[in-house]
């Protein structure tokens, strides 16, 4: 149980254009979604948290309007890297937590590799 | 501000040998503690999590976590390390007040296993 998906698995793209990442639960409702980043040899680093029907809270440093969260549903987030440039390759991952008396636990997602040209 | 501190960046052992991988939390609160196991190009894999009870907890692959709360630690352990145990492991705490379950992550520590 608890699974978390992610699509793509990697995504190369040529800089300027937008790129969308799906992040599923798909045996359990996520009241919260997290999306983070990690670069090679590092650790995660959150951008965002999206609760399903409101606006994402970004983390600080994070440009909201270049990462744009979709909480649209209870099983689906979206993350679309808007006019993505070299330095926005990255491994992105997303976390889903089913809320209730499990609140503090996060189930994480394989993770989607951007590299954009 | 809570923080979390992974001691070694990268651990070494012996096929068969004890593993030992080490977390401090900086916390005015004990907060909820976590080990994440990530392999090669992959999402992360809860192990174990302590959130209130027992302070010895087992998780999958048998690891195990104790928290001590006067020394604010709670190192990971594997008495016989399998090669399959390579990977980075992540400690993580949230805050127990917390409303969003935000987790915050050590550096990460790399363990090797050599046959």
């Amino acid at each position: 149980g608890a699974v978390v998906s992610q699509h793509p698995s990697w995504v190369i793209c040529k800089s300027g254009t937008s790129v969308k990442i799906e992040c599923r639960s798909l045996d359990f409702q996520a009241t919260t979604m997290f999306w983070y980043r990690q670069f090679p040899k590092q650790s995660l680093m959150l951008m965002a948290t999206s609760n399903e029907g409101s606006k994402a809270t970004y983390e600080q440093g994070v440009e909201k309007d270049k990462f744009l969260i979709n909480h649209a549903s209870l099983t689906l987030s979206t993350l679309t890297v808007t006019s993505a440039h070299p330095e926005d390759s990255s491994f992105y991952i997303c976390s889903a937590s089913p809320g209730g008396v499990r609140q503090e636990t996060q189930y994480f997602g394989p993770g989607t590799r951007l590299l954009v040209l | 501000a809570q923080s979390v501190t992974q001691l070694g960046s990268h651990v070494s052992v012996s096929e068969g040998a004890l593993v030992l991988l080490r977390c401090n939390y900086s916390s005015s609160v004990p907060p909820y503690l976590f080990w994440y196991v990530q392999y090669p190009n992959q999402g992360l894999q809860l192990l174990l999590k302590y959130t209130t009870g027992a302070t010895l907890v087992k998780g999958i692959n048998g690891f195990e976590a104790e928290f001590k709360k006067s020394e604010t630690s709670f190192h990971l352990t594997k008495p016989s390390a399998h090669m399959s145990d390579a990977a980075e492991y992540f400690c993580a705490v949230s805050a127990r007040s917390s409303n969003t379950g935000k987790l915050i992550f050590g550096q990460g520590t790399t363990l090797q296993v050599k046959p």
